[in-house]
């Protein structure tokens, strides 16, 4: 069964200042898709970034980024100039692109994110 | 647009009493469901998960059950509620392949139930 790991319970970072967000995954499939999901306070859920492992390149979506280590099964979340409003809990999650009918999400236990003004 | 709607938004309920939430999705067909649970200070762990109407699939054995009494529709049920019930439950979903809304999933915005 896949799983997925998240090692940081807690991380800060100072406001302007770049964070990362560490994840593992354990898998014995080749087709995936990866997500970050952040949870602010008010606990909605919200997508931050996707990556597909079939693809090379690391995505990006403006401040965010990830560094995807297919081969080390890693799949990190960096935050370039940390806003206030990036304070959340951030969870990572898997996802089988498989055609067997596996649509289960997994998930980490979280990281929550603490930004220092 | 695809948007989710999920309640009650807040619950409080006794130990022994039933509960029944209730998730629906507006503007997809045929959506896979999904019912998490987030207790406090945990991560989100995955109930049940239906890929149609009548189709659901139990993850954690345990005092819940879920049913899609219709393609959009997802209700999470208990007949008697436990204390360890207590938590965040959050329905989600995500479009079958090669339509917007696939291979992502999409959160309502959560019911906080509290067994006392």
């Amino acid at each position: 069964a896949q799983t997925v790991t998240q090692s940081q319970p807690e991380m800060s970072v100072q406001e302007a200042e770049t964070v990362t967000l560490s994840c593992t995954y354990d898998t014995s499939e080749s087709d995936y898709y990866l997500f970050w999901y952040k949870q602010p306070p008010s606990r909605q859920m919200i997508l931050v970034i996707r990556q597909e492992a079939y693809k090379q390149q690391n995505a990006t979506e403006n401040r965010f980024s990830v560094n995807f280590q297919k081969a080390a099964k890693s799949f990190s979340l960096k935050i370039s100039d940390s806003q206030l409003g990036d304070a959340a809990m951030y969870f990572c999650a898997y996802r089988s692109a498989g055609t067997s009918g596996t649509y289960k999400y997994i998930f980490g236990t979280g990281t929550r994110l603490k930004v220092l003004a | 647009s695809q948007t989710i709607h999920q309640w009650p938004a807040t619950l409080v309920q006794p130990v022994g009493s039933p509960l029944s939430l209730e998730c629906t999705v507006e503007g997809t067909s045929n959506p896979n469901l999904y019912w998490y649970r987030q207790a406090a200070g945990r991560g989100l762990q995955l109930l049940f998960y239906s890929v149609g109407i009548g189709q659901i699939s139990s993850e954690v054995p345990q005092n819940l059950s879920a049913s899609r009494p219709q393609d959009r529709q997802f209700i999470l049920s208990s007949k008697k509620l436990l204390l360890s019930d207590s938590g965040f439950y959050l329905c989600a979903w995500s479009a079958t392949a090669g339509v917007p809304g696939a291979n992502v999933l999409t959160f309502g915005a959560g019911s906080r139930l509290t067994v006392l």
